[in-house]
């Protein structure tokens, strides 16, 4: 199993740009989540899915931020506008039904610089 | 709700010494706690789990951890550090089927 896939790895874009990023998860693993990393805040969660459903979405910070999960073997997070305090870690993980006996498997992660 | 507090922001050590991580949690309800390490430029992967039964839960990497319920504490410790094991690293708790909620980070460095 290739793990938790994640591209862009590296995202360098301007203020007011549209940015998407994407997420693969485990085949087989019926959860989803998004979490941003800062040296400020730590690891946020920003939103997971649930067999492709939205489950709760209180973590994501403005409407510029959406997520969708059409399939699932597919995810993505998008910022429209960005801004610069949008930089950051986004990590993509998922999980089996059972969350607490398998915890997360993260992906790499894309690092996201607005300018 | 369930949080996590990461006493230490920074941990330096010398190499073949001891180490122990601390974090304190808070939760109204049964938890499940987790450690997970983070390397340079990678996402972070789980070192241990307690789930339930022996307080005492070992993990890879020759890290193990104690859960103490009347101390809300989950620590780390290894008895042996090495170079290899500079990473950061997180505490995270989690109600059952509620997403996990990570601490903010320990950054442990090993030196030679």
């Amino acid at each position: 199993d290739a793990g938790v896939i994640q591209s862009p790895r590296h995202e360098v874009t301007e203020m007011g740009q549209e940015v998407t990023l994407r997420c693969k998860p485990i085949s087989g693993h019926d959860y989803l989540f998004w979490y941003r990393q800062t040296m400020m805040r730590g690891l946020e969660l920003l939103i997971y899915f649930n067999n492709n459903v939205p489950i709760d979405d209180s973590g994501m910070p403005e409407d510029r931020f959406s997520a969708k999960m059409p399939n699932a073997s597919f995810s993505t997070l998008k910022i429209q506008p960005s801004e610069p305090r949008d930089s950051a870690v986004y990590f993509c993980a998922s999980s089996p039904v059972s969350q607490k006996l398998y915890g997360y498997t993260f992906g790499s992660g894309t690092r996201l610089t607005v300018v | 709700a369930q949080s996590v507090t990461q006493l230490d922001s920074q941990v330096p050590v010398f190499e073949e010494a001891p180490v122990e991580l601390r974090c304190n949690y808070s939760s109204s309800v049964s938890v499940y706690l987790f450690w997970y390490v983070q390397y340079p430029n990678q996402g972070l992967q789980l070192l241990l789990k307690y789930l339930s039964g022996s307080t005492l839960v070992k993990g890879i990497n020759g890290f193990e951890a104690e859960f103490n319920k009347s101390q809300t504490s989950f620590h780390l410790r290894k008895p042996s550090v090495h170079i290899s094991d500079t990473a950061e690293y997180f505490c995270a708790v989690s109600g059952g089927n509620t997403p996990l909620v990570f601490g903010k980070g320990t950054r442990l460095s090993v030196i030679a």
